[in-house]
């Protein structure tokens, strides 16, 4: 079966100290995996996708197919980084995505 | 660009009535879009798979009948919430899939806040 796997509901940490959400998967052939963020009232945007290997506003994810894992880190957080953010898996040819629980994260000043 | 925008952005009826949600991808063709619904503080529940010039494909669960989805065009998918009740009260979303790409990136409208009395 497919799924996305956040195991971590909140994560609170104070500014200046790194950051690593967890994001697990499951999939049976070769995944596309996103990170979406949401900030407060505003729509959900992309943050990152493991094919682009690229570093957005100083995080970076990478995908571990043999922990199937695409945890997101970031060395230093800041308090604009509190937001909802989501992994996503998306699903063969039709193009769906399927959406862990999310996590919230929350930085302190 | 990759601009999604929905309309209405809430909208309040009665219990009975139906509510028609529209999404539009202002700049680009989106030959596949996608329902959402969000309960608070919750994840995305993906309701159906609206694709342009074809029915649309629903997920396990979601009443065909009560969620009707119309994609007439390269830019624009509807949802129609039929005779709604109270629980049917949720924040809707959609996003869209750009068909010029070769990623299955999805972009996001605001969202459509549905409150049945």
């Amino acid at each position: 079966a497919q799924r996305v796997t956040q195991p971590e509901k909140l994560l609170s940490v104070f500014k200046g100290a790194p950051v690593e959400l967890k994001c697990n998967y499951s999939y049976s052939g070769s995944p596309e995996l996103f990170w979406y963020v949401q900030y407060s009232r505003q729509r959900l945007q992309l943050l990152l996708r493991h094919i682009s290997r690229e570093s957005i506003k100083g995080f970076t994810a990478d995908l571990n197919k043999g922990e199937t894992s695409f945890h997101l880190k970031k060395p230093f957080a800041q308090e604009e980084d509190s937001a909802m953010y989501y992994c996503a898996l998306s699903s063969g040819n039709t193009g769906k995505l399927i959406f862990g629980q999310g996590t919230t994260l929350q930085v302190k000043p | 660009g990759a601009v999604v925008s929905q309309h209405p952005s809430w909208v309040i009826c009665k219990s009975g009535t139906s509510v028609k949600i529209e999404c539009r991808s202002l700049d680009f063709q989106a030959t596949t879009m996608f329902w959402y619904r969000q309960f608070p503080k919750q994840s995305l529940m993906l309701m159906a798979t609206s694709n342009e010039g074809s029915k649309a494909t629903y997920e396990q669960g979601v009443e065909k009948d009560k969620f009707l989805i119309n994609h007439a065009s390269l830019t624009l998918s509807t949802l129609t919430v039929t005779s709604a009740h109270p629980e049917d009260s949720s924040f809707y979303i959609c996003s869209a899939r750009n068909y010029g790409t070769a990623t299955n990136e999805q972009f996001f409208g605001p969202g459509t806040r549905l409150t049945v009395l």
